[in-house]
């Protein structure tokens, strides 16, 4: 079955980068557009960015556009949600999900916490 | 950013009654495929959202028949004919036709 599992999250400062990884397995992965979105504590999910299979198609939410780069190994089946310039408002749980249009799989999430 | 809005956003319920949730959108959701990609999520405390319905009616595997969305345009319904207990959570409306795809503000449903 389906699996998607996060990784790489933690206590950063403000200013610091983290890389999250997500393992898939249970589908042909390089078949299929990718995202990752996030939940702030207390607050709904938000996509942050989406990648298509070859990872020739990528787009970005202006929240994050210009500090995150998503990016993916289809030989090793991971994606990878690089974070740079991190702020106290980029706090939450971070997800991976596809389809991306209609989300049916999630992870169970990695927490990022950005604090002094 | 299309708008998702929600209402109620907090829904007392006797176990046993129905229940609804509204959901609003500020743009149409048709896409060009003639799709309306319009989906319901459920999450429970301490879980990842877990999709109940996705292109505005059709319910996942293993959801039960009690839940039900409906609508079209720009306003849509997800309905629980008889609310149980498992049913407590926040649900929320998901549009995956304009980027970047957006949720609603999300509806807190509690047993009374």
């Amino acid at each position: 079955q389906v699996q998607l599992v996060e990784s790489g999250g933690g206590l950063v400062k403000p200013g610091g980068s983290l890389r999250l990884s997500c393992a898939a397995s249970g589908f042909t992965f390089s078949d299929w557009y990718m995202s990752w979105v996030r939940q702030a504590p207390g607050m709904g999910p938000e996509y942050l960015a989406y990648i298509s299979g070859s990872g020739n198609h990528i787009e970005y939410a202006d929240s994050v556009r210009g500090r995150f780069t998503i990016s993916r190994d289809n030989a090793r089946n991971l994606l990878y949600l690089q974070m740079n310039s991190l702020r106290v408002e980029d706090t939450g749980v971070y997800y991976c999900v596809y389809p991306t249009r209609e989300p049916e799989n999630w992870g169970p999430g990695t927490l990022v916490t950005v604090s002094s | 950013d299309v708008v998702m809005t929600q209402s109620p956003l907090s829904l007392p319920v006797t176990l046993g009654q129905p229940a609804s949730i509204s959901c609003r959108s500020s743009q149409s959701l048709v896409y060009s495929d003639g799709n309306i990609y319009l989906n319901w999520f459920q999450q429970r405390p301490g879980q990842s959202p877990r999709r109940l319905i996705d292109k505005v009616s059709n319910r996942d595997s293993g959801v039960p028949d009690r839940f039900s969305g409906s609508g079209s345009g720009t306003d849509f319904t997800l309905k629980i004919s008889r609310v149980e207990a498992e049913d407590v959570g926040i649900y929320y409306c998901m549009q995956g036709r304009h980027w970047p795809w957006t949720f609603g503000q999300g509806t807190k449903v509690e047993i009374k």
